[in-house]
């Protein structure tokens, strides 16, 4: 069975440029995350969808950062305009429904200069 | 806000020896899971706990949670260099989200 994909796996741009990430869960799963992991720090979660529902997104920097995930399958997820503080590892879990384990992908690197 | 804090961040120690880590919290988790993340790569579940005082062995490594559901501890025995990695804690509330702790990070020397 196929994991988690996300791509890109590395990133690198400037402030204030734009930047996505896209994510394809597992197949089936309804339910998908967004974490953000700052170098030294544990997974914080910016949202969550269940099918092409948010369920919580209450961390996510609105003024900043989207998230869509139109078909209920794969997601996008969107920073603009970038900070430095933004640079982090970027990961995508699945899990088959709220509250299941997670499958975490490997995530996207990012780095703002 | 819920916070939960490992410790120690940093474990580095000889092939064979034995070691702790804690996750530590003030509040009640419904459940705490332990993850294992190795770099360039996603946190892999270890375990997940749910009853207060339970203990759970995965071959060398023990997880156990606190009678009062607030606290837990990974005890890896003879440690060896592929255990080498972040290990993570995080708990499950009420309603469903996870809690992540800033992790541990192992390094098991040949």
């Amino acid at each position: 069975e196929a994991g988690v994909a996300q791509s890109p796996r590395y990133k690198i741009i400037e402030k204030r440029q734009s930047v996505a990430f896209w994510c394809n869960p597992i197949s089936g799963h309804a339910t998908l995350y967004w974490y953000q992991q700052i170098l030294g720090q544990g997974p914080k979660l910016l949202i969550q969808f269940q099918n092409n529902g948010v369920v919580d997104d209450s961390q996510l920097p609105k003024d900043r950062f989207s998230a869509e995930r139109l078909k209920g399958v794969d997601s996008t997820l969107k920073i603009q305009p970038a900070k430095l503080e933004d640079s982090a590892v970027y990961l995508c879990a699945s899990s088959p429904g709220h509250g299941e384990t997670q499958y975490f992908g490997p995530g996207t690197r990012l780095l703002v200069l | 806000t819920q916070l939960l804090e490992q410790s120690p961040q940093f474990l580095s120690i000889q092939e064979g020896e034995n070691l702790t880590v804690y996750c530590n919290s003030s509040s009640v988790f419904s459940s705490l899971q332990w993850y294992r993340q190795e770099p360039g790569e996603g946190p892999v579940l270890l375990v997940t706990v749910v009853t207060g005082g339970e203990v759970k062995k995965l071959k060398r490594l023990t997880f156990q949670f606190g009678d009062a559901r607030k606290d837990s501890s990974l005890h890896i025995t003879a440690a060896q260099p592929g255990d080498t990695g972040l290990y993570l804690c995080a708990g499950k509330n009420s309603g469903n989200m996870l809690t992540f702790g800033g992790g541990t990070r192992l390094m098991v020397k040949p």
